[in-house]
């Protein structure tokens, strides 16, 4: 049973690009997170995902931050016009059914230049 | 919001000995979850604790939820070099599993 996956696992984007992050869940899970990491620091809640609904996006940034759970495919995690302070580690985690215990993915180091 | 203070903030130890440290809440906490994060890779969880006082134990790691449910204690017997990394606690909001991540403490194993 394969865990988390996440790509790329490194991303660099000059300011301005979008930065698109993906996300498979572990298998039969339909829950997702997205946290971000700054160096240094522990991670922080971005959004809460259930299959094609946003169940809590109380930390996400207000603009230029957007992120879907489709009916097939992976989660994506999208940023529009990036800037240096974007940088970061982003990391999703999965559960089978909104529990504590989520299981996370090795992350995707975002380098904006 | 919530906030997981979690102490020390670094500890160098040498291999072989034992290793303990601490979180605490400024809120009441349902589950403790304990986490350990190597150089470049994701949280991998260690231990889950559900119930107040409750003592859970994997291999050499031990984890106690504490009575006031605002705190938790991690301990590590015999530490060997795959221990180092960066340990945290978290805690989710009740009624959305959403954690909260501590602060982090950073094991060193000296040579």
């Amino acid at each position: 049973n394969a865990g988390v996956m996440q790509n790329p696992r490194h991303l660099v984007r000059r300011r301005g690009q979008e930065a698109r992050l993906r996300c498979s869940p572990m298998k039969g899970h339909s829950h997702v997170y997205w946290y971000r990491q700054l160096p240094e620091e522990g991670l922080k809640f971005m959004v809460y995902l259930q299959k094609e609904n946003i169940i809590d996006e109380s930390g996400m940034p207000k603009e230029r931050f957007s992120a879907e759970f489709p009916k097939e495919g992976p989660s994506i995690l999208r940023i529009q016009q990036v800037v240096r302070g974007d940088s970061a580690a982003y990391f999703c985690a999965s559960s089978p059914t909104g529990g504590a215990e989520a299981f996370f993915g090795q992350g995707t180091r975002l380098t904006v230049v | 919001g919530q906030q997981l203070n979690q102490s020390p903030q670094s500890m160098f130890i040498q291999e072989g000995e034992d290793v303990s440290m601490n979180c605490t809440s400024s809120s009441i906490f349902n589950t403790w979850l304990w986490y350990k994060q190597d150089p470049g890779e994701g949280p991998v969880l260690l231990i889950a604790l559900y119930k107040a006082g409750e003592l859970t134990s994997n291999g050499r790691l031990t984890a106690q939820f504490g009575i006031t449910r605002k705190d938790s204690f991690l301990n590590i017997s015999a530490s060997i070099p795959s221990d180092v990394g960066i340990y945290f606690c978290a805690g989710p909001n009740f009624g959305n599993e959403k954690l909260t991540f501590g602060t982090g403490t950073r094991l060193t194993i000296i040579p």
